[in-house]
């Protein structure tokens, strides 16, 4: 079975740009999560999407974060201008999602470094 | 805060010694989840127990849970120098809405 898959896996950018993060989950998974890892920290939900309707996206910076799940599979996340405070490591993971303790599957993660 | 909380926040080991790492948490859970990042790498999902289990083993791991006090426990046997990692335990309140802790850095050396 194919694991998540995100791309690039690095990127580096200068503030005020912007950039996109590509994520396609393991098949028939209806839930996606977008976490923000910043070094040293654990991962922070960003947006969880249950097929192609946001559940969550209470944390994501709405200024200048976007995401979208088109067709309820890949998943696309844009940050729009990037500052320095975004470089982190953005995880892509995927589940079931159905009902509680399903097991998260997370792909290798995207590292931004904003200069 | 809703995310759980772990201890100590770097571990050394010497090959063969167990690890035991804490977490702790503040609020009501359905379920808490223990997963290991490898340097560089994304997270692994370790093992799993439920709010109404209070012990749970798998390979070389077990995991305790007690929810009186808020806390739980994950203790590797007989470490290797593979279990170099930094590991993660996260809190399930909501239905797959997982809050994950800062992570104990687990050396173990050969």
């Amino acid at each position: 079975e194919a694991g998540v898959a995100q791309s690039p896996r690095y990127k580096i950018i200068e503030k005020r740009q912007s950039v996109a993060f590509w994520c396609n989950p393991i098949s028939g998974h209806a839930t996606l999560y977008w976490y923000q890892q910043i070094l040293g920290q654990g991962p922070k939900l960003l947006i969880q999407f249950q097929n192609n309707g946001v559940v969550d996206d209470s944390q994501l910076p709405k200024d200048r974060f976007s995401a979208e799940r088109l067709k309820g599979v890949d998943s696309t996340l844009k940050i729009q201008p990037a500052k320095l405070e975004d470089s982190a490591v953005y995880l892509c993971a995927s589940s079931s999602g159905q009902g509680f303790g399903n097991t998260i599957y997370f792909g290798e993660g995207s590292w931004l470094t904003v200069v | 805060s809703q995310q759980g909380e772990e201890d100590p926040q770097a571990l050394s080991i010497q090959e063969g010694e167990n690890a035991t790492m804490n977490c702790s948490y503040k609020t009501s859970i359905n379920n808490l989840q223990w997963y290991r990042q490898n340097s560089g790498r994304g997270l692994v999902h370790l093992i799993l127990i439920r709010s109404n289990e209070r012990e749970k083993h798998s390979g070389r791991l077990r995991v305790t849970l007690d929810t009186s006090k808020k806390s739980s426990s994950l203790l590797i046997t007989a470490s290797r120098a593979a279990d170099t990692a930094s590991y993660f335990c996260a809190i399930e309140t909501g239905a797959n809405n997982l809050f994950f802790g800062t992570g104990t850095r687990l050396t173990v050396i050969p």
